[in-house]
């Protein structure tokens, strides 16, 4: 069964952009949460969906924002880059909340 | 506020050496306690327990919980240069909801 998959790996921004990122969970999978790791932070829950609808929310600013697709897939997105949202961004799905999580490769962000 | 400790932050032993990682934990409605190790990537899913005082066992690794104390241990016999990694810890409540990682214990395993 093919893993978490993140789309994109690797993304450089500037200040004031925005930014979507991808997360495919593995078959049949139906919670995907989403994390931000920093090294000063560690992994910091950002938030939960599940059946394409948010569960809960961690916290973070309304900058950051998901859905999640009815096979699903989520993104989430992040609007008015700030030098403090580099990080590496991490998915992971479950059959259902509270299940053991699977994690992605996760994507990297750099905001310049 | 719901919170993981893990100790030591980080750790370096020789190869064949015994090392045990701790973490406490504060986790309202607590309901189970996992165990990620990270290399460079992603985290890999290693054990999840829910009950107190039975050891969870994979290999050279095992880990035990203590629901009374609000501990748990991760032990590593025999450690490899394979075994470097960051492991982490996560308390999760009984909504699932989230899981509330701790820092991580660097481990360094040298030949």
């Amino acid at each position: 069964k093919a893993g978490v998959t993140q789309t994109p790996r690797y993304l450089i921004k500037t200040r004031g952009q925005q930014v979507t990122l991808s997360c495919s969970p593995i078959s049949g999978h139906r919670s995907v949460s989403w994390y931000q790791q920093t090294p000063g932070q560690g992994l910091q829950f950002l938030f939960e969906y599940f059946s394409e609808t948010q569960r809960n929310k961690g916290n973070f600013p309304g900058r950051f924002s998901g859905r999640q697709f009815s096979n699903s897939r989520s993104e989430m997105n992040v609007s008015t880059l700030e030098l403090g949202d580099s990080a590496l961004y991490l998915c992971a799905s479950s059959l259902d909340t509270g299940d053991t999580q699977y994690f992605g490769p996760g994507t990297r962000l750099t905001v310049l | 506020e719901d919170k993981v400790v893990q100790s030591p932050l980080s750790l370096v032993v020789h190869e064949g050496d015994t090392v045990t990682l701790n973490c406490s934990y504060e986790v309202t409605n607590f309901r189970s306690l996992l165990w990620y190790k990270q290399e460079k990537k992603a985290p890999t899913f290693l054990f999840m327990l829910t009950s107190s005082g039975i050891e969870k066992k994979s290999g050279r690794l095992s880990s035990i919980l203590d629901k009374k104390e609000l501990f748990s241990i991760l032990n590593i016999t025999a450690t490899q240069t394979g075994d470097s990694a960051v492991y982490l810890c996560a308390g999760v409540n009984q909504a699932g909801t989230a899981l509330i990682f701790g820092k991580g214990t660097t481990l360094s395993v040298s030949s």
